[in-house]
């Protein structure tokens, strides 16, 4: 057990819906971190968060955006959902910045019909 | 750009059998470098990670990775396989000046007995 958790573990929508996935890092941490693992696309970093402020982008499209609030949990929103958007969603903490170990929580497997 | 290279995408040992799983990183400078395992519906989680010094690296669950500069490589290795290493296997690496991790495809391991 990693000590990040995340909600829910299981999603299925349907295309243009939108949906939210919750994070809550380590206790301690101060960097959340998103990705997401696809089949044609692999292990993708999002998004970073520290200490309640964007730190770093990846590959995040226009149609999802996240957030980090005061107590340090993390939620993820994707919107106008695709097919292509199926993928699990991982999110990470690290006690900082990315040079600090990353903790993975257990994913959000998302399913979009 | 910036990329990780994982050549296989299986494969498979007999249990007790020595393991070595490749990688190998574009991009001139040396980035740190992270190895990561992933068990079926598992999160990752770290098994070593090289910044600088001994290019031989111990990790847990009786891992190493040795850093070749000249290779540009940071191959994983165990010398006796068990049935439950069985999993996808991550390289990872973060350049000094990026921002992000940038993961490898993904080698699965298989064990047979």
């Amino acid at each position: 057990d990693s000590g990040v958790t995340q909600t829910p573990k299981h999603l299925i929508t349907a295309t243009g819906q939108r949906v939210t996935l919750r994070c809550s890092p380590r206790s301690g941490d101060l960097s959340v971190y998103w990705y997401q693992q696809s089949l044609d696309q692999g292990l993708q970093f999002l998004i970073q968060y520290y200490n309640g402020e964007e730190r770093a982008k990846g590959n995040i499209l226009e149609r999802f955006s996240a957030q980090q609030f005061p107590d340090l949990h993390s939620e993820l929103n994707l919107s106008s959902l695709e097919l292509g958007d199926s993928a699990l969603y991982f999110c990470a903490s690290s006690v900082g910045g990315t040079t600090d170990t990353q903790y993975f929580g257990p994913g959000t497997r998302l399913t979009v019909l | 750009a910036q990329s990780v290279t994982q050549p296989d995408i299986h494969i498979t040992v007999s249990e007790g059998a020595s393991l070595e799983l490749r990688c190998n990183y574009s991009y001139g400078a040396t980035p740190y470098l992270f190895w990561y395992v992933q068990s079926p519906g598992q999160g990752l989680q770290l098994l070593l990670k090289y910044f600088s010094g001994d290019t031989l690296v111990q990790g847990i669950k009786g891992f190493e990775a040795e850093f070749k500069r000249s290779q540009s490589s940071f191959n994983l290795r165990k010398p006796s396989v068990h049935w439950s290493d069985a999993a996808e296997y991550f390289c990872a690496a973060l350049w000094e000046y990026g921002n992000k991790l940038v993961f490898g495809a993904g080698t699965i391991l298989r064990v047979k007995s």
